[in-house]
C-alpha cells in the first residue's frame, strides 16, 4: 500500500539554525500539507500546497517557514532560523482531489521529531 | 469559529466496553468529519469519516454518530480491545474548490483499554 514517507525521523538543531524536513507524498496525490504537533497537544495545520504554490497557510506559518516541491516527488518544509518553540513533531500529509461525493482522505507520514536546543 | 472541541481528554475502559468520544464544532461550513487514530511515535491514520448528510456511519467496530443541528459528532468503539489503546482525534474540514482542505483537529482523547 502506498504511504507517505518522511526524513529524517529525528532532527536535533541549535536555535537559529536552518532545518529542512523532507517528505515524499503518495505518487498520484496532488494536495500536500504540513502539520505540526507539539508534545501532548493537538495536531495543528501549517500549510497546504497545490499546483506548485501555497493554497492556504495558518498564522503559525510565518516568514521563517517555507515549502517547496523541488522535483516530482519531494515536498520540503524549511525553517530558516529555528526557535525553541519550533520543537515539535512535524507531519507531512497528502491527498487526492475531492470530488462532489468523494471524501478527501489525508494520508499522514510518520513524522519528523524536531528538537531545538 | 474554526475550533473543534473534543472530550473526554482521557478514557479508560475494560475490554469489551464501548468507549464514546465526543466532538463539537462551530463552523457550519465544515462538510467533512474524519476520526484519526494515532499510536505513540506514529502519524495519525484515518479511521472513519462522515459527511453531514448522514446521521450515522459504521465501519467494522467503529461508528460515527452525527447530529447536524447540535453541531456534534461522536465516535463509538464496539467490543473494544487492548489493541485499540491509542489517541483518537476528531477533525473537520470544508471542501475547497481549488485547493486542499485544511483539517482542524480536536484536542485528542487518550484511550486505554484494559485486558
Amino acid at each position: 500500500e502506498p504511504e507517505v514517507t518522511q526524513t529524517p525521523s529525528h532532527q536535533v538543531t541549535q536555535m537559529g539554525q536552518e532545518v529542512i524536513l523532507r517528505c515524499v507524498p503518495i505518487s498520484n496525490h496532488l494536495y500536500f500539507y504540513w502539520y505540526r504537533q507539539i508534545l501532548g497537544q493537538k495536531v495543528e495545520f501549517l500549510v497546504s500546497f497545490y499546483n506548485n504554490e501555497i493554497s492556504e497557510k495558518s498564522e503559525i506559518f510565518d516568514d521563517q517557514f517555507s515549502v517547496e516541491r523541488p522535483d516530482g516527488s519531494n515536498f520540503t518544509l524549511k525553517i530558516r532560523s529555528t526557535k525553541l518553540e519550533d520543537s515539535a513533531m512535524y507531519f507531512c500529509a497528502s491527498s487526492k482531489p475531492r470530488g462532489a461525493f468523494y471524501m478527501e482522505t489525508q494520508y499522514f507520514g510518520p513524522g519528523t521529531r524536531l528538537l531545538v536546543l | 469559529q474554526q475550533q473543534v472541541k473534543q472530550s473526554p481528554q482521557s478514557l479508560i475502559v475494560q475490554k469489551g466496553g464501548i468507549p464514546i468520544i465526543n466532538c463539537a464544532y462551530e463552523n457550519t461550513a465544515f462538510d467533512y468529519f474524519p476520526w484519526y487514530q494515532q499510536f505513540p511515535g506514529k502519524g495519525p491514520a484515518l479511521l472513519i469519516a462522515i459527511r453531514p448528510d448522514v446521521s450515522e456511519k459504521k465501519e467494522g467496530r467503529f461508528t460515527i454518530s452525527f447530529n447536524k443541528s447540535a453541531k456534534q459528532f461522536s465516535l463509538h468503539i464496539m467490543d473494544s480491545q487492548p489493541g485499540d489503546s491509542a489517541t483518537y482525534f476528531c477533525a473537520a474540514s470544508k471542501r475547497q474548490e481549488t485547493s486542499g482542505s485544511r483539517l482542524t483537529f480536536g484536542e485528542g482523547t487518550q484511550l486505554t483499554v484494559n485486558p
